[in-house]
């Protein structure tokens, strides 16, 4: 069983819609949670990071991290055609800062 | 502003032939790795290093070895291709500090094929 697991999609919304994206994982170590984008053919960019349980907001973008459930959530509010690509989550314990693991991806499509 | 440069993009090899990546950082970054990134398996951790001459295993090791002798170069080497090393490989950096927040700067990516 890997140690984090996210649905692959593809997902797509029409423009506007709230978008949910999703991950569990197994490791209650797991401290450090973070959301990455990917365009297509290039490399994996840093969208939000969150520290153990709660919530983050930045602009559109609200991560979730239910610890009691080992899940957590992107949420993507009022989506945009530039909103379309991979999103990886990934984490790290909180006693290895080098190894961070990541989820497989969800494809995300905002249709005009 | 080059931040983290991959050479080659693509490269074909034939089983058994030997190449390394290029991986090359003007950050100043201490921590450097290196994933593979398949399709239904996402990034998996090769090898990574904390600083020159510190090296250490990521969780899909066996096939690569690297090597850090300066702070800029993170090179992979395959010493033996095989077709189960077909993949798109990612170098990414950090500075030690920005761990913590998980940020890692990416290069574009190698697209490696192996006949």
């Amino acid at each position: 069983q890997k140690e984090v697991e996210q649905d692959p999609g593809p997902l797509s919304v029409p423009e506007g819609a709230i978008v949910s994206l999703n991950c569990t994982y197994s490791n209650s170590a797991f401290q450090y949670f973070m959301w990455y984008r990917q365009y297509s053919r290039k490399g994996p960019e840093l969208l939000m990071y969150t520290y153990s349980s709660g919530n983050k907001e930045d602009g559109r973008f609200t991560a979730q991290v239910d610890k009691s459930s080992k899940y957590i959530s992107l949420f993507i509010r009022d989506s945009q055609p530039s909103d379309s690509a991979t999103y990886l989550c990934a984490m790290r314990p909180h006693s290895s800062a080098s190894k961070i693991i990541f989820g497989s991806g969800t494809r995300l499509s905002i249709r005009p | 502003n080059a931040g983290v440069t991959q050479t080659p993009k693509f490269q074909v090899l034939k089983t058994g032939q030997s190449m390394t990546l290029q991986c090359a950082q003007d950050m100043n970054h201490e921590y450097m790795s290196w994933y593979r990134q398949d399709p239904g398996m996402g990034l998996r951790l090769i090898h990574y290093s904390v600083g020159a001459g510190i090296t250490d295993q990521g969780e899909v090791p066996n096939g690569y070895n690297v090597s850090r002798s300066t702070t800029e170069d993170f090179p992979l080497r395959l010493l033996s291709a095989a077709p189960s090393q077909t993949s798109v490989y990612f170098c990414a950096s950090s500075r030690s500090e920005d761990l913590n927040t998980g940020e890692l700067f990416f290069g574009e990516g190698s697209r490696l094929t192996v006949l």
